[in-house]
């Protein structure tokens, strides 16, 4: 079946414009992640939503990242007046359980 | 909070040499530990998993066994391929309400003919 899809795989973008990040879980996928991925701090957690649960929105590293999940599937990523700083590799995940995550193939973007 | 140490890369072996990555990790309650691998242009993907001490998780020749005692999860291959090269992460989740991996930094593998 098909797997964790992301879009747009590249994004440019200039500092202060906001941008959003999609991803398309792996059907039936209750569980969906996102991490950040820089050279810099290597692999971050960012967000988690589960079923109709909360978020856990622990890892956001500041207001201006948020998400959301519409319909218990797709997910988008909010960058608001984007930073040199946020420019990553943003990765997506999901699971039908709470253990092995399954990634998708990344959105690469770069904060001019 | 809860952290994963691998060893630092790059790692240069010849086809068919034995290999070890080393990781040790820091975590509250009962963590289960995993390994993945990003091939050159690929995305992550699970290579194996354990989810218990001395469990032993295997996928692709390689293998890795969960000690509690010394807190490690170092991944091992007995006869490396050039098809191996690529960036391998160690990670955990902590399980007990808290489902985030947190990741090691990476060693780079690369295997030359």
């Amino acid at each position: 079946g098909a797997g964790v899809s992301q879009s747009p795989s590249n994004k440019v973008t200039e500092k202060g414009k906001d941008v959003e990040l999609r991803c398309d879980p792996i059907s039936g996928h209750t569980a969906l992640y996102w991490y950040r991925q820089s050279l810099g701090q290597g692999l971050e957690f960012l967000i988690y939503f589960q079923g109709n649960s909360a978020p856990d929105k622990s890892g956001l590293p500041s207001d201006r990242f948020s998400a959301e999940r519409t319909g218990g599937s797709v997910s988008t990523l909010t960058i608001q007046r984007t930073q040199q700083e946020d420019s990553a590799v943003y990765l997506c995940a999901s699971s039908s359980t709470t253990d092995t995550q399954y990634f998708g193939p990344g959105t690469r973007l770069t904060v001019l | 909070g809860d952290s994963v140490t691998q060893m630092e890369g790059p790692v240069t072996l010849s086809e068919e040499a034995f290999l070890t990555i080393n990781c040790t990790y820091t975590a509250t309650g009962y963590p289960s530990l995993f390994w993945y691998v990003q091939y050159p242009g690929e995305g992550l993907q699970l290579l194996l998993k354990a989810t218990k001490a001395d469990d032993k998780g295997s996928n692709k020749g390689f293998e890795a066994t969960y000690r509690k005692e010394t807190t490690s999860f170092h991944l091992e291959k007995g006869s490396v391929q050039v098809s191996d090269s690529a960036v391998y992460f160690c990670a955990l989740t902590s399980g007990a309400g808290s489902y985030q991996l947190t990741f090691g930094k990476g060693t780079k593998l690369s295997v030359i003919p």
